[in-house]
């Protein structure tokens, strides 16, 4: 079974903060995703990474996958109320259908 | 174009009753998926169709099995509910291997 560990589990931080939540497997994907999950809805998918070492900015978000494909982060900068969410990392196996996901970090950020 | 649409919103059941999840895309997407979400566990994958006339198990495939009936629609159906089986139930679709999954709004399903 492959498992993703994310951390932390839950993170509150002030406005302007900084902050880095963490995806870790003893597995190797082909690829991971980032989601963003607000209450009540489905998870919204943030960025893709594909290659080992890849580094991705989106805007405030910057996102790297390790050089092993076994782990991943998602670093924030100047956190804002508007990034306040349930965060899901999710590894692609088995030519890319399988998807096993990560047991989520919620954040709140505090004006 | 209403994406993924899942019914119904809400379910409450008895231990024992049995249910029918239903799911359905528009965007002619070849895989569909159902995961189930509970509290500190992050989303579980149930079972999933690569293609149309396919189905495979995910992580946690028992007392749950699933019905693709043609590319648009994928069912979920618990034959005897447990209340282990409350949750919020998703259901996803992506055209084909490497591209984005697009997630619908969810079942919350209650047994009691």
């Amino acid at each position: 079974t492959q498992l993703l560990e994310q951390s932390p589990q839950f993170l509150s931080i002030q406005e302007g903060e900084n902050l880095t939540v963490y995806c870790n497997s003893s597995s190797v994907f082909s690829s991971l995703q980032w989601y963003r999950q607000e209450p009540g809805e489905g998870p919204v998918l943030l960025v893709t990474v594909v290659t080992g070492g890849e580094v991705k900015k989106l805007k405030r978000l910057t996102f790297q996958f390790g050089d092993a494909r076994k782990d991943s982060s998602l670093h924030i900068t100047a956190a804002q109320p508007g990034d306040t969410g349930l965060y899901l990392c999710a590894g692609l196996s088995g030519g890319y259908q399988k998807v096993t996901f990560g047991t989520g970090t919620k954040l709140q950020v505090i004006p | 174009n209403a994406g993924v649409t899942q019914t119904p919103k809400f379910q409450v059941l008895k231990t024992g009753q049995s249910m029918t999840l239903q799911c359905a895309q528009d965007m002619n997407h070849n895989s569909m998926y159902w995961y189930r979400q509970d509290p500190g566990m992050g989303l579980r994958l149930i079972y999933y169709s690569a293609s149309e006339g396919t189905t495979d198990k995910g992580e946690v495939p028992n007392g749950y099995n699933v019905s693709r009936l043609n590319k648009r629609e994928f069912s979920l159906r618990l034959e005897s509910a447990a209340p282990s089986q409350t949750s919020v139930y998703f259901c996803a679709s992506k055209p084909s291997s490497f591209e984005t999954q697009y997630f619908g709004p969810g079942t919350r399903l209650l047994v009691l």
